[in-house]
């Protein structure tokens, strides 16, 4: 089993629809919480971080981890067709290398 | 531009050659990670180094690879022997405080 799951979709929506994506996870240990947006053969783009339980808003997205589900999802308001991209969640322990550990990432499709 | 830049964008060799990357990280960034990523996947740890040193080596990285960072400035990746299943994107990141990671647009390479 993977530490970090996520479906890989495709996700279609249609435009102006709200997007639900969703990672679980089972390393407790994990501290902090990233969300990366890919466009195809692209670098992954920072989106959200957060540390602690609760929710974080910037503009359109919504970051929400739930610790004690071991849960973490990104919500995405007023879709757009430039929101097309895999979207990837990532984690990290506290302190250590700070490496992150990824999801396999979500194909998200936002059609006119 | 400031952001991480990666050179070349995309390597294609012949199998049993080596490669090397070449990774330019935000100025003023300390920590400096690789990764591997492959179609459909996210994103896999493969070393980090915080200035010049490396502190922590994925089991992934073979002895095949090896990576530098002298003088804490820029870091190279090289594969020595390549092999088919070595073709990946591998993307480097850099970042200040070691939270929040910022990637560079990869280097794709293909291994025929």
């Amino acid at each position: 089993q993977k530490e970090v799951e996520q479906d890989p979709g495709p996700l279609s929506v249609p435009e102006g629809a709200i997007v639900s994506l969703n990672c679980t996870y089972s390393n407790s240990a994990f501290q902090y919480f990233m969300w990366y947006r890919q466009y195809s053969r692209k670098g992954p783009e920072l989106l959200m971080y957060t540390y602690s339980s609760g929710n974080k808003e910037d503009g359109r997205f919504t970051a929400q981890v739930d610790k004690s589900s071991k849960y973490i999802s990104l919500f995405i308001r007023d879709s757009q067709p430039s929101d097309s991209a895999t979207y990837l969640c990532a984690m990290k322990l506290t302190g250590g290398g700070n490496k992150l550990t990824f999801g396999t990432g979500t194909q998200l499709k936002v059609e006119l | 531009d400031t952001g991480v830049s990666q050179n070349p964008r995309h390597k294609i060799t012949k199998r049993g050659q080596n490669v090397t990357f070449r990774c330019d990280p935000i100025s003023e960034h300390n920590r400096l990670y690789w990764y591997r990523q492959t179609l459909g996947q996210g994103p896999e740890f493969l070393t980090y180094f915080q200035n010049e040193a490396q502190l922590e080596k994925s089991r992934l990285l073979s002895d095949r690879f090896s990576a530098e960072r002298p003088k804490g400035s820029f870091s190279t990746l090289e594969i020595q022997r390549t092999e088919q299943g070595d073709s990946a994107m591998y993307l480097c990141a850099s970042t200040e405080t070691g939270d929040e990671q910022y990637f560079g647009p990869g280097t794709r390479l293909t291994v025929t």
